[in-house]
């Protein structure tokens, strides 16, 4: 058990449509990443939050957005859903600043269906 | 270019040690990891090693970096059945320390 939480663990949505995944970070821990994982491939990074603002972001649209709250926790946003973005979510929280080492431990994921 | 590499699969007899390898290609990489994932499941860090360092020794298993071949690689002594899952090696890199991950490797464990 790595005390991330991540809410729902399964969604159902339609083309077109808007979602919102949660995520609980560690206790102790100020910063959360998020990562998509296609079947079959490993998880790409989509963003980083740290201290509320985005710190950092890769290779994915402007459709998906995040926030990140005074209690750490965050949320993942995409709009206009398309097939593509089908995958597990997941969540990662990890304690950054000066001397820490920014282990990432991961939660359960969310599997987002879009049909 | 940012990329990480494994073999895919890897099928070992119970008892048996596995080896699954990895090469990256950052070499500016603080950390380097391995996770496991189960069916269905997140992934669970299993253990991981500071770039400065050649062996990390955590019960069953063993990590081994070479930095000037950018390989790394995780033994598991003992394989057991509950083994059998995908592993993935990652590196960290820039200010993020985003994870930057293989395609994982599956490791099936056979009676």
């Amino acid at each position: 058990e790595t005390g991330v939480t991540q809410s729902p663990t399964h969604l159902i949505k339609t083309r077109g449509q808007q979602v919102t995944l949660r995520c609980s970070s560690q206790s102790g821990h100020n910063t959360v990443s998020w990562y998509q994982q296609a079947l079959g491939q490993g998880p790409q990074f989509i963003f980083q939050y740290y201290r509320e603002e985005e710190n950092g972001r890769g290779n994915f649209p402007p459709r998906f957005s995040g926030l990140q709250f005074p209690n750490y926790s965050s949320e993942l946003n995409v709009n206009a859903l398309e097939l593509d973005d089908s995958a597990l979510y997941l969540c990662a929280s990890s304690l950054a600043g000066q001397g820490a080492k920014n282990i990432q431990y991961f939660g359960a994921g969310t599997r987002l269906s879009v049909l | 270019g940012e990329d990480v590499e494994q073999s895919l699969f890897l099928s070992v007899r119970e008892g048996d040690s596995s080896v699954i390898n990895c090469t990256y290609t950052d070499s500016s990489s603080t950390y380097l990891y391995w996770y496991k994932q189960e069916p269905g499941a997140g992934l669970q860090l299993l253990t991981y090693i500071f770039s400065n360092m050649d062996m990390k020794q955590d019960q069953r298993l063993t990590v081994l970096l070479n930095k000037k071949d950018k390989h790394l690689s995780l033994r598991i002594a003992d394989t057991q059945t509950g083994d059998s899952a995908i592993y993935f090696c990652a590196e960290s890199g820039g200010a993020t320390n985003k994870l930057i991950f293989g395609t994982g490797t599956l490791l099936a464990v056979q009676p």
